[in-house]
């Protein structure tokens, strides 16, 4: 069955640079989430969308934006990055309007340095 | 803050035994609950969901879930070396987004 895929899978990045990690969805999955999970954290939401709209907001920088696009793929966008930002981000999917599973994809491991 | 708990562990099981992995959470408006399995350095997988009271099985896992007392657990029969993970609980919040708050994960190994 088809997952969620996301690229680029390792990104390394220098303070201050941006850095644009990209999702897609599940077919036929019409919400796509962000996590972003530190080394040895659980992972924290950071932003979601539901057909193209925001739909939630988590502990998500202001330096960080999001958008899903016509074909529901999602990318995140990050700017000024901090060494901070170095975690792993997760994109998940999901069918809402018949379940609540979300699936999660391989991730992007990020390094900022 | 709506919380996620869970016994950090490690837990530790010989190959063959029951796992028994416990969660327990904060808002009592809460209708969904996950078990997630990760491997280090990977992303999460999802292994049981559980929407109603009582147990649920599926295969070698049993989810069981009460609300009254917001405790949700996950057993593992005949637990196998490959079984050795972090088993992530995790709680999905409707009204919204339906973003899942997670707790920070039991490390399971299973000895042979």
């Amino acid at each position: 069955a088809a997952g969620v895929i996301q690229s680029p899978r390792h990104l390394i990045k220098e303070k201050r640079e941006t850095a644009t990690l990209k999702c897609y969805p599940i077919p036929r999955h019409d919400t796509v989430y962000w996590y972003q999970q530190g080394p040895g954290q659980d992972p924290q939401f950071l932003i979601s969308f539901y057909e193209k709209m925001q739909s939630d907001k988590g502990s998500i920088p202001d330096r960080f934006s999001a958008q899903q696009f016509s074909d529901y793929h999602s990318e995140l966008n990050m700017s000024s990055l901090e060494l901070g930002d170095s975690a792993l981000y997760f994109c998940a999917s999901s069918r809402r309007t018949n379940s609540y599973e979300q699936y999660f994809g391989p991730g992007t491991r990020l390094t900022v340095t | 803050q709506k919380e996620v708990e869970q016994n950090s562990g490690p837990l530790s099981v010989p190959e063959g035994a029951i796992a028994s992995l416990n969660c327990t959470y904060s808002d009592r408006g809460s209708q969904s609950f996950f078990w997630y399995r990760q491997y280090s350095g990977k992303s999460p997988e999802l292994i049981m969901f559980i929407y109603s009271n009582g147990d649920k099985e599926d295969g070698r896992f049993t989810a069981q879930l009460n609300k009254a007392s917001q405790y949700v657990s996950l057993l593992i029969r005949d637990s196998q070396p490959s079984d050795s993970a972090t088993y992530l609980c995790a709680v999905e919040y409707r009204g919204g987004s339906e973003k899942l708050v997670f707790g920070k994960g039991t490390k399971l190994t299973v000895n042979p």
